[in-house]
């Protein structure tokens, strides 16, 4: 089974401070894909970043950066120096055996107070 | 490049009444998805096609729902007759296996069934 956990249902931070978005993903294929995707305030889904399974290379650009184990399951996604325009739902989503299909998690809703 | 399109963005209606919802998906791509996004349950799968031709409906919820892609470049989701507890965001996407295998969403469409 294919399934993807966001815990932190909300998270609160002042602006400049750095804040990593937790993601533990489970499947049993050796083959799959991780993504991150922002949803802003005007409720769009934004496509942040995609990682396959045998890359596990640290990725920064720019503020953003993603730490993908696949020893603890996890692909974190930090955001540095963090500012008001960061403010969303962040949602991680997985798909394995039917790369068609997605596995959201539950998303992680960012407040940044100025 | 245009994005995924999807019309309306907003669309109130009165249970039992008829709503269809479009979507033009990105140029060249072979996959369109559509989803629902709720409170309750999140980001839900409803009905994906591959060049125009369903794949997988299982997640659509009842036979009031009803999906169609004529062509390569327009799909909609259609609801006959709809309830109030069809109200929620739809989204529609699209992607190109083989490729990138990234799905791109559109703004979505805020369903309100009165």
């Amino acid at each position: 089974a294919q399934k993807v956990t966001q815990a932190q249902t909300e998270i609160s931070v002042v602006e400049k401070e750095d804040v990593t978005l937790d993601c533990v993903y489970e499947t049993r294929d050796t083959t799959y894909y991780l993504f991150w995707y922002k949803q802003p305030p005007s409720g769009e889904l934004v496509f942040l970043i995609r990682r396959n399974s045998f890359d596990e290379q640290n990725e920064i650009s720019g503020r953003y950066s993603w730490n993908f184990q696949k020893s603890t399951s996890s692909f974190n996604f930090t955001i540095t120096a963090s500012q008001v325009v960061d403010s969303a739902v962040y949602f991680c989503a997985l798909s394995a055996d039917n790369f068609n299909k997605f596995y959201f998690g539950s998303g992680t809703k960012l407040n940044v107070k100025p | 490049d245009a994005g995924v399109i999807q019309s309306p963005r907003h669309e109130v209606t009165e249970m039992g009444q008829e709503v269809t919802l479009r979507c033009k998906p990105i140029s060249g791509h072979d996959y369109l998805f559509w989803y629902r996004q709720t409170m309750m349950r999140g980001l839900e799968l409803l009905i994906y096609f591959n060049n125009n031709v369903p794949i997988d409906d299982s997640g659509m919820p009842e036979d009031r729902f009803s999906a169609k892609m004529p062509n390569a470049s327009f799909s909609t989701l259609k609801i006959q007759p709809s309830e109030p507890r069809d109200s929620a965001v739809y989204f529609c996407a699209s992607s190109l296996l083989g490729k990138e295998n990234i799905q791109y969403f559109g703004a979505g469409t805020r369903l309100s069934v009165l």
